[in-house]
């Protein structure tokens, strides 16, 4: 089974600010990985998949980058809403499809 | 519009059965699989498993193997996971979500389960 982790497990930022969530798999996952954004008693919503490509209607301050086993989830600017608890999922080798613990984005 | 519908909370007691539906609308069921993804209180997501609606073939999470049973009703494109002899554990909201294969671009809006003596 692929273990995902996250890091760091929350990050304060400050609005405009740029956020930079890391994800690691324990091993590749060529670039099957996925993000999702969840906010408190909300289903998770998909932000990127295939590492970088932009589900639709997410915003383009959205970004994912990497390959392998690092990725890389960048909000350029951090508005209001992007306040949020933020998943990765490797989706090359499932069962299972694993998750990341999440990385808690808060305001500094 | 693609909208996933799920059953109601329940209170189960420990070494119970619980069977959530998710009913589909506003695209092909049979297009597309469900996977199901449950959140203990507090806690991250966990991958339960998949099926395809089209040919009803599941991929469970090894640690739910001979507890969790996906199956669909093409007939009213509902999808549905039992999970049996619950555990206090297994206490968490439990979600349908759509998607290609497992990327999950849609969601249902989750079905709380609560197992307490």
């Amino acid at each position: 089974e692929i273990v995902m982790t996250q890091s760091p497990a929350t990050l304060s930022v400050s609005p405009g600010e740029r956020a930079t969530l890391s994800c690691r798999a324990s091993q590749s996952v060529s670039s099957n990985l996925a993000w999702y954004q969840q906010k408190p008693g909300q289903a998770p919503r998909l932000l990127i998949y295939g590492a970088s490509t932009r589900a639709t209607g997410i915003p383009a301050r959205f970004s994912g980058s990497g390959s392998g086993t690092e990725f890389t989830l960048t909000i350029s600017s951090l508005q209001s809403e992007d306040f949020a608890v933020y998943y990765c999922q490797q989706y090359n080798n499932w069962p299972p499809a694993t998750f990341g613990p999440g990385t808690k984005v808060d305001i500094k | 519009q693609v909208q996933l519908v799920q059953s109601g909370a329940e209170v189960k007691k420990p070494g119970a059965s619980v069977k959530v539906s998710c009913k589909a609308s506003g695209y092909t069921f049979t297009s597309y699989g469900i996977s199901w993804v449950r959140q203990a209180p507090g806690q991250g997501l966990e991958w339960m498993g998949w099926i395809s609606a089209y040919n009803g073939n599941t991929n469970y999470a090894q640690k739910l193997q001979g507890r969790v049973t996906m199956t669909t009703d093409t007939s009213t494109s509902t999808a549905y996971m039992e999970l049996r002899s619950l555990r206090s554990d297994d206490t968490a909201v439990y979600y349908c979500a759509r998607g290609s294969g497992v990327i999950s671009r849609y969601w249902g809006q989750g079905t709380l389960v609560t197992v307490s003596s």
